[in-house]
């Protein structure tokens, strides 16, 4: 049982390259989320989803896309990198509401 | 977004001594996590506290949540230096299920 499990986990890209950071949960939880993290600034909801086919946007959404097509998968798209996305990204997920989400163990990500 | 002020921001301590974090909002939370997180690794979840008053115990940490579910603390007694990290708070909304974080306080425990 590996939880959440984040690929790559250090990345550096050039800015208006684009890639995938990857997230897989093998606990049938059907609740999955991106946050990003910034140096003092706590933790940011990006997209989350409650089900397969279902996502929604969070407080910081722009620049980045989702899709769910499976339960255990929960891709995060930057299309276009800008130096703003330079974070530390981090996917988690939960059975439902509850309990709180547990977390994979971060994407470093340095755009620049 | 409901807004999750932590205090203070950093925290140094000898070993032995004992803290406390606050977290603390004008808005109301159905229920509140802390989380702890280390140097490279995600978030991992302490406790959630989700009555008003209720206080929790896990070995030397002390959580409880404030009697209008706005405000939490955190008290650890005696610090050991495996008790350094970045100690995050978390509130879950009453209408929806995002939870919304507090910038963390990073406690160094010193040996």
């Amino acid at each position: 049982n590996a939880g959440v499990t984040q690929t790559p986990k250090f990345r550096i890209l050039k800015i208006g390259q684009s890639m995938t950071l990857q997230c897989t949960q093998d606990m049938n939880h059907n609740y999955m989320y991106w946050y990003r993290q910034d140096p003092g600034m706590g933790l940011k909801l990006i997209y989350y989803s409650v089900g397969a086919g279902i996502t929604d946007k969070g407080e910081v959404p722009n620049g980045y896309n989702v899709s769910r097509s499976t339960t255990e998968d929960f891709p995060l798209r930057l299309e276009l990198a800008a130096p703003s996305q330079t974070s530390v990204y981090f996917c988690a997920s939960s059975p439902g509401r509850e309990p709180p989400p547990h977390f994979g163990p971060g994407t470093r990500l340095t755009v620049t | 977004t409901q807004l999750l002020e932590q205090s203070p921001q950093f925290l140094s301590i000898q070993e032995g001594e004992n803290l406390t974090v606050y977290c603390n909002s004008s808005s109301v939370f159905s229920s509140l996590q802390w989380y702890r997180q280390e140097p490279g690794e995600g978030p991992v979840l302490l406790v959630t506290v989700v009555t008003g008053g209720e206080v929790k115990k896990l070995k030397r940490l002390t959580f409880q949540f404030g009697d209008a579910r706005k405000d939490s603390s955190l008290h650890i007694t005696a610090a050991q230096p495996g008790d350094t990290g970045l100690y995050l708070c978390a509130g879950d909304s009453l209408d929806d299920y995002k939870l919304s974080f507090g910038a963390g306080t990073t406690v160094t425990v010193r040996a």
